[in-house]
């Protein structure tokens, strides 16, 4: 079976420039994370879905960042314009409805982006 | 706030050393308690959790016992082997929050031949 596939593995921008990455969860997990991982700290949650539904965003920065999962399968993370602090790994989790109860979260191999 | 606060790394072992990584948490409530594991170049994965008081949750040789008095979760392991060489994080997730983990920063563990 498949794990959770995220692209792409490395980007490379300039500050001000956009930057998407692209999830695809484990089939049949209608619940899916976006976490943002810096440099020598643990994942912290930005947003969770349940099927196309984003039922927490609230740490996610909507000035600059957004997310959207058409269809309640593949999602995608923008950043526009990206800062320099931006600089991390992004990275996707997927889940069962039960697995979100009982925390057991399935992650990609994350997206890292360097900002230059 | 909610936190976990794990020991600094990295932690350099022998193979077939003894191994424990200190995993302290607060929370309100009654959190679950888990270690993930980061093997070089793959994701997160779940090693072993513990939902109450007193149990002690099992993998792959590692233990851990999540210890309200003291508000731990050290994890433990009688023998490493170079194998065993990953990030490990400790994380916690509120009854009240679906889904959302609270992870420590990570403990980086090498361990030598």
């Amino acid at each position: 079976e498949a794990g959770v596939v995220q692209s792409p593995r490395y980007k490379i921008i300039e500050k001000k420039q956009p930057v998407a990455f692209w999830c695809n969860p484990i089939s049949g997990h209608n619940t899916l994370y976006w976490y943002l991982q810096n440099l020598g700290q643990g994942p912290e949650l930005l947003i969770r879905y349940e099927n196309e539904e984003a039922v927490d965003d609230s740490q996610l920065p909507k000035d600059r960042f957004s997310a959207e999962r058409l269809k309640g399968v593949d999602s995608t993370l923008k950043i526009q314009p990206a800062e320099l602090g931006d600089s991390a790994v992004y990275l996707c989790a997927s889940s069962s409805l039960q697995g979100a109860n009982t925390g057991e979260l399935f992650f990609g191999e994350g997206s890292r982006l360097t900002v230059l | 706030g909610d936190s976990v606060t794990q020991m600094e790394g990295p932690v350099t072992l022998s193979e077939e050393a003894f191994l424990t990584i200190n995993c302290t948490y607060t929370a309100t409530g009654y959190p679950s308690l888990f270690w993930y594991v980061q093997y070089p170049g793959e994701g997160l994965q779940l090693l072993l959790k513990a939902t109450k008081a007193d149990d002690k949750g099992s993998n792959k040789g590692f233990e851990a016992t999540y210890r309200k008095e003291t508000t731990s979760f050290h994890l433990e392991k009688g023998s490493v082997q170079v194998s065993d060489s990953a990030v490990y994080f400790c994380a916690l997730k509120l009854s009240s929050n679906t889904g959302k983990l609270i992870f420590g920063q990570g403990t980086t563990l090498q361990v030598k031949p």
